[in-house]
């Protein structure tokens, strides 16, 4: 059965500076993993998609990275906003779609 | 990015009645939805993988008679909360693909807050 996790759980960080956000997941037999954000009481917002055959992909100041075979992806932040504090959830699609349990980041500015 | 449009975003219900939740694709055709609950600071839980013009999927340990699910064309499914009890208050988000694109990537709706009294 699939597990994912993601750390850290929560993140508190002053605007501008770069961060990483860690998932990671038990079976290595994915298709894909994807990075969520999500807002308060809202719905999920895609951010990257990363083929099982891709090592990374960027999107603006996001890059996500990925390891298949050590079970793992990282979310690269670059230059931090106020207005990327939200929600970011990783998700894996194998067998089953099982999202991680999320990373709370806040950007203070 | 595919749109997908959920309705109504937030109801409140009394305790016995039914809730119809509708998850609609706006820009493409989804053969296959997913319908998700989540509960205040915790992940997504997957209920359910709607097929259109055929019987839903149910995850382990979801009811079926109580959450109905209708994908009757294919661009709506609906989720149905059968006589709601105050534990189905819970945000309700659905999902599709789009089969065109090939990269499995999903797209989700706002969620639909349900609040049972």
């Amino acid at each position: 059965k699939q597990e994912v996790t993601q750390i850290p759980a929560a993140l508190s960080v002053p605007e501008g500076e770069n961060l990483v956000l860690n998932c990671s997941f038990t079976d290595s037999a994915i298709y894909n993993l994807q990075w969520f954000r999500q807002d308060p009481g809202k719905g999920l917002t895609s951010l990257l998609l990363i083929q099982s055959s891709q090592r990374e992909q960027t999107s603006g100041r996001l890059n996500a990275s990925l390891d298949k075979s050590s079970g793992r992806s990282t979310l690269y932040i670059a230059a931090s906003q106020p207005g990327d504090s939200a929600t970011y959830l990783c998700a894996v699609d194998g067998q089953n779609f099982v999202f991680g349990p999320g990373t709370r980041l806040s950007v203070l500015p | 990015g595919a749109v997908v449009s959920q309705h109504p975003s937030w109801v409140i219900c009394k305790s016995g009645t039914s809730v119809k939740i509708e998850c609609r694709s706006l820009d493409f055709q989804a053969t296959t939805m997913f319908w998700y609950r989540q509960f205040p600071k915790q992940s997504l839980m997957l209920m359910a993988t709607s097929n259109e013009g055929s019987k839903a999927t149910y995850e382990q340990g979801v009811e079926k008679d109580k959450f109905l699910i209708n994908h009757a064309s294919l661009t709506l499914s609906t989720l149905t909360v059968t006589s709601a009890h105050p534990e189905d208050s819970s945000f309700y988000i659905c999902s599709a693909r789009v089969a065109s694109l090939n990269t499995g990537e999903l797209f989700f709706g706002e969620g639909s807050r349900l609040t049972v009294l």
